[in-house]
């Protein structure tokens, strides 16, 4: 069983929507949630990071994480074309642990 | 601050040769990362260091070796590449958050 599960995707959403991003994960000792988005040909760029239960805003995106649930969600308002990148989720687990756990990413599209 | 440094950016090499990744990050961060990353299968550690001196396998160690020469610096050494070692090559680097230098495009043939 992966740790760290995303849809593949494409997720495709028209220009100005909110594009919501999933990630679920297995492991209930993660203590820490990030969340990278990649351009194709580029390496991974960190978006946001949450450690507590609830929402966490950075202007356009929110993370969302619910750890009774084991998901962890990001959510992109009024979205780009620019916005057009695979997503991917990565966790740490608690324990001073030292090594991310990244899913496989969702590719997001966003269409004029 | 240049973060997270790779070179080469790209290499061809022939099945048999062998060939050194070198990072480097001036973060000062304690831990470094190598990944690979192919298409569907997301990114893979390879190995990495959680402080200087010490390394640790991850997922895919096999056919590969490293070196944390020093805070900064922490290679990966491929002794006799393979063409399943085709691939693109991160390093990271992390303190609490986790940076990436740009990548290294490796084709074995």
């Amino acid at each position: 069983q992966k740790e760290v599960e995303q849809n593949s995707g494409p997720l495709s959403v028209p220009e100005g929507a909110i594009a919501s991003l999933n990630c679920t994960y297995s492991d209930r000792g993660s203590q820490s949630f990030f969340w990278y988005r990649q351009y194709s040909g580029k390496s991974p760029e960190l978006i946001m990071f949450i450690y507590s239960n609830g929402d966490k805003e950075d202007g356009r995106f929110t993370a969302q994480l619910n750890k009774a649930s084991q998901y962890v969600s990001l959510l992109i308002r009024d979205s780009q074309p620019s916005d057009s990148a695979t997503y991917l989720c990565a966790l740490l687990f608690g324990g001073g642990g030292n090594k991310l756990t990244f899913g496989t990413g969702t590719q997001l599209k966003v269409e004029l | 601050n240049a973060g997270v440094t790779q070179t080469p950016k790209f290499q061809v090499l022939k099945t048999g040769q062998s060939m050194t990744l070198q990072c480097a990050q001036d973060m000062n961060h304690n831990s470094m990362y190598w990944y690979r990353q192919d298409p569907g299968m997301g990114l893979r550690l390879i190995y990495y260091s959680a402080s200087e001196g010490t390394t640790d396998k991850g997922e895919v160690p096999n056919g590969y070796n490293v070196s944390r020469l020093n805070k900064r610096e922490f290679s990966l050494r491929l002794e006799s590449a393979a063409p399943s070692q085709t691939s693109v090559y991160f390093c990271a680097s992390r303190q609490e958050t986790q940076y990436f230098g740009p990548g290294t495009r490796l084709l074995v043939l």
